[in-house]
């Protein structure tokens, strides 16, 4: 299987502030990759897939970078509904694979 | 839109059976998926079935699980056979075979004697 890391696990941020995710692939995995944001008590959010290409609807402060094994998930000017968790998951493989998670915490 | 349904509690070595009901949309034409999150929030991905009936499933839980399709109901189901604690979880239906573009709003599933 190809497993998914991502980095940090937790994070805490201000408002307004800029934050950046990182997801790490065990294998190329080319662009592969989606982006999802999940809130409490919610089914995740897809947000990004083919590694940058934003899906309909979601706001362009969110972008995503990467190719290969090593992937990015940005998020500029915070506002208090982005704080969330956000998972990677790769689709190059079978079976798919997610990452961990990143808690995104207001400091 | 996608809504499971299907019980809540399972006895261990029972066969975990849930369904997800398509509204607003055909079956037809698209892959659909399940999904698992397990209480400490990692997720795995279990399996996809395409409207014609073609499946692909975690090699991890591939003996035990049999996704299908009813494209008359608009439904395609999850059944999972032998269950064990280890298979409490939040289950997701979803859209997609890459990744789920969209989630159903899942459904607990405890199994506990």
């Amino acid at each position: 299987d190809i497993q998914m890391t991502q980095s940090p696990s937790s994070l805490s941020a201000s408002v307004g502030d800029r934050v950046t995710i990182t997801c790490r692939a065990s294998q190329d995995i080319g662009h592969s990759l989606a982006w999802f944001q999940q809130k409490p008590g919610k089914a995740p959010k897809s947000l990004i897939y083919a590694a940058s290409s934003l899906l309909s609807g979601v706001p362009s402060k969110f972008s995503g970078s990467g190719s290969g094994t090593d992937f990015t998930l940005t998020i500029s000017s915070l506002q208090p509904e982005d704080f969330a968790t956000y998972y990677c998951q790769q689709y190059s493989g079978y079976p798919r694979t997610f990452g961990q998670g990143t808690r995104l915490e207001i400091k | 839109q996608l809504q499971e349904s299907g019980p809540g509690l399972v006895k261990p070595s029972e066969t975990l059976s849930l369904a997800c009901t398509v509204s607003g949309g055909s079956i037809s034409g698209y892959y659909w998926s399940w999904i698992r999150q397990f209480p400490g929030k990692g997720l795995e991905w279990i399996g996809y079935i395409y409207y014609t009936g073609t499946t692909n499933y975690n090699p991890s839980l591939k003996s035990r699980v049999t996704i299908s399709v009813d494209t008359s109901t608009n439904q395609f189901s999850l059944t999972l056979s032998s269950v064990t604690p280890a298979d409490t979880a939040l289950y997701y239906c979803g859209r997609g075979y890459r990744f789920a573009d969209v989630w159903g709003q899942g459904t607990t599933v405890t199994v506990s004697s």
